[in-house]
């Protein structure tokens, strides 16, 4: 899988977007970009995740870029439970490795 | 709809001593796997499974032993905890759909051996 790299740390106001970043310049074809979230002491949380296209649900939308090296996940209007430690994760589509490879994410904080 | 549940939340080992924690899932997934956290650190892949009756070996298997004899059930057991087994582990379902899945990840075990 593609190697990731996030900043280690952001600060949001509350209310404001939250746009997370991540670079994956090796990302091959068939690999897909996963963000996940981490609430303090809680299990890992899937937010989002995009192959080419633009993504939207009801927590986030996913931006990748033309040429897919790079994307960001935006939260519309992060509230005070959105703190977290989000995680860009590059996975391979061919289903022969079943892990999530976890790096050191970006600590999200937002502030009143 | 519990999603994945896990068993005991809370637990402190003496070395040596064994034990066996619980994941169970209520979404009929077909892969389940077993991480561990530790302090700082991403999630590491001990072992997994891709259907009931099989597993497999992850990242950092040694030292833990794994069983998955129903489709919603799957167990991590250490025969012999050591204090480098000292973390939280996190039990997650999955159901690959067109090279996809999505991970649903339990609550954790926070486990202490002393």
């Amino acid at each position: 899988d593609a190697k990731t790299t996030q900043p280690p740390s952001m600060d949001c106001a509350e209310g404001r977007a939250a746009n997370l970043p991540c670079n994956h310049s090796t990302i091959s074809g068939n690999e897909y970009v996963y963000w996940y979230r981490q609430i303090h002491s809680q299990g890992p949380q899937y937010i989002i995740h995009g192959l080419k296209n633009n993504e939207t649900n009801e927590m986030a939308s996913l931006i990748i870029t033309e040429d897919r090296k790079s994307s960001t996940l935006i939260l519309p209007h992060a509230t005070l439970r959105d703190t977290a430690v989000y995680y860009c994760i590059v996975r391979d589509s061919g289903g022969s490795n079943y892990k999530l490879t976890f790096g050191k994410g970006t600590l999200l904080t937002v502030n009143p | 709809n519990a999603g994945v549940t896990q068993t005991p939340k809370f637990r402190v080992l003496k070395t040596g001593q064994s034990m066996t924690l619980l994941c169970a899932q209520d979404m009929n997934h077909e892969y389940m796997y077993w991480y561990r956290q530790d302090p700082g650190m991403g999630l590491r892949l001990i072992h997994y499974s891709v259907g009931e009756g099989t597993t497999a070996k992850g990242e950092v298997p040694d030292g833990y032993n794994v069983s998955r004899l129903k489709k919603q059930n799957f167990l991590l057991g250490l025969e012999s905890a050591a204090p480098s087994q000292t973390s939280v582990y996190f039990c997650a379902s999955s159901r690959w759909t067109s090279g996809r899945d999505i991970q649903y990840f339990g609550a954790g075990t926070r486990l202490s051996v002393l």
